[in-house]
């Protein structure tokens, strides 16, 4: 399975974009990457997936370079509400079968 | 999107007694279900993987004679934490996969305490 690094925590401004790189480099080939937002004492939520290039929805966009060793996922004008947890994942049908390992996520801080 | 559920949300009991969460997804099927234990301020551990209709696949170091999951149908899965202790106090979640993309849908957790 692809272990993921990200930054322990990062703190904003409401109104602010938020950009969080993760590292994944021994990313499979048919990994797909997905990010996921979470709130305390609740289950995680799903932000946005992607496989490589660039893809965006209507809360984030996730840039994947070429070599898909990285991602970035890009948060525009962050809010108070999105003080949280964020977490990237790697996984698809490689080796280590569909079951996901969490990493230790990142968490944002957005201030006033 | 997709909405998977657990019940209980919370539940407290007595040290020694079992206890049982559900995990259900509501509008669609899951072939596979997760299982996950999350302490405070830490990131969330998969605990097994629960495939309808055969054993869970465990991981390395979680014991699965106290931890029992049952994947009966397609939109059920269980985790009887047996014998509890007060070590096994935590943050219990499941998931479902969409069998799109390796797509998970997380259910809202459940918060056990046991005295």
């Amino acid at each position: 399975l692809a272990k993921t690094t990200q930054p322990i925590s990062m703190d904003s401004y409401e109104g602010q974009e938020v950009n969080i790189t993760c590292s994944h480099n021994n990313i499979a080939t048919n990994d797909y990457i997905t990010w996921y937002q979470q709130f305390p004492s609740q289950g995680p939520r799903f932000i946005i997936q992607g496989y490589k290039t660039k893809v965006t929805n209507e809360v984030a966009s996730l840039f994947i370079p070429a070599d898909r060793k990285s991602s970035t996922l890009s948060l525009p004008r962050v809010s108070l509400s999105d003080t949280a947890v964020y977490y990237c994942l790697v996984a698809g049908g490689d080796t280590g079968g569909f079951k996901t390992i969490f990493g230790a996520g990142t968490r944002l801080f957005v201030k006033a | 999107g997709a909405v998977v559920s657990q019940h209980p949300s919370w539940v407290i009991c007595k040290s020694g007694t079992s206890v049982k969460i559900e995990c259900r997804s509501l509008d669609f099927q899951a072939t596979t279900m997760f299982w996950y234990r999350q302490f405070p301020k830490q990131s969330l551990m998969l605990m097994a993987t629960s495939n309808e209709g055969s054993k869970a696949t465990y991981e390395q170091g979680v014991e699965k004679d106290k931890f029992l999951i049952n994947h009966a149908s397609l939109t059920l899965s269980t985790l009887t934490v047996t014998s509890a202790h007060p070590e096994d106090s935590s943050f219990y979640i499941c998931s479902a996969d969409s069998g799109r993309n390796n797509e998970q849908f997380f259910g809202p957790g459940t918060r056990l305490t046991v005295l």
